[in-house]
């Protein structure tokens, strides 16, 4: 069956412009979550979404990280005002529960000029 | 703070030879731990997971944990060129949220 997909595969962008990156998890998979890889580092958690649950928001490194989800289906992570540092690989993984494996998008990388 | 750590490595083995990987955790309360293969450019392909003590065996790979001393390992067998990426550590604390280890770069030299 069809994978965790997110769109777009890379995007360049200048710094302050606003980006929407979109993630299309497994389908029938409750849960889903955003990292964010920076070059050569480990995974950053950032956003979890289960169901209709409120989101565990605790990983968002400002405020100008924000995350939706409508129900179980696609999930958009806006980035806004971006900054050089926000430069890296937004990576999407969906699980079909709670705790249980996730299985990994292939990833937006995102560039800031 | 719930961590997991990986030596960084790189650990280069040999064609044939057995690699090994190694994972500490610090939360005592995990109950799931996923080896996940991450390629050069690529996202992370989970590859394994156990969630009792002792070894889960599949094809070439091997997954061993001890919960008491807070520890899981992969083991994989005839390591291949193929097998070379950086292999991430994952355990799910007694919440729901898999924390990952930095990874270890293995290369396996032909």
């Amino acid at each position: 069956g069809a994978g965790v997909s997110q769109s777009p595969s890379n995007k360049v962008t200048e710094k302050g412009k606003d980006v929407e990156l979109r993630c299309d998890p497994i389908s029938g998979h409750t849960a889903l979550y955003w990292y964010r890889q920076r070059l050569g580092q480990g995974l950053e958690f950032l956003i979890y979404f289960q169901g209709n649950s409120a989101p565990d928001k605790s990983g968002l490194p400002s405020d100008r990280f924000s995350a939706e989800r409508t129900g179980e289906s696609v999930s958009t992570l806006t980035i806004q005002r971006t900054q050089q540092e926000d430069s890296a690989v937004y990576l999407c993984a969906s699980s079909l529960a709670e705790g249980s494996e996730q299985y990994f998008g292939p990833g937006t990388r995102l560039t800031v000029t | 703070q719930k961590e997991v750590e990986q030596n960084s490595g790189p650990l280069s083995v040999p064609e044939g030879a057995i690699a090994s990987l190694n994972c500490t955790y610090s939360d005592r309360g995990s109950q799931s731990f996923f080896w996940y293969r991450q390629y050069s450019g690529k996202s992370p392909e989970l590859i394994m997971f156990i969630y009792s003590n002792g070894d889960k065996e599949d094809g070439r790979f091997t997954a061993q944990l001890n919960k008491a001393s807070q520890y899981v390992s992969l083991l994989i067998r005839d390591s291949q060129p193929s097998d070379s990426a950086t292999y991430l550590c994952a355990v799910r604390g007694s919440n729901y949220k898999l924390t990952f280890g930095k990874g270890t770069l293995l290369t396996v030299n032909p």
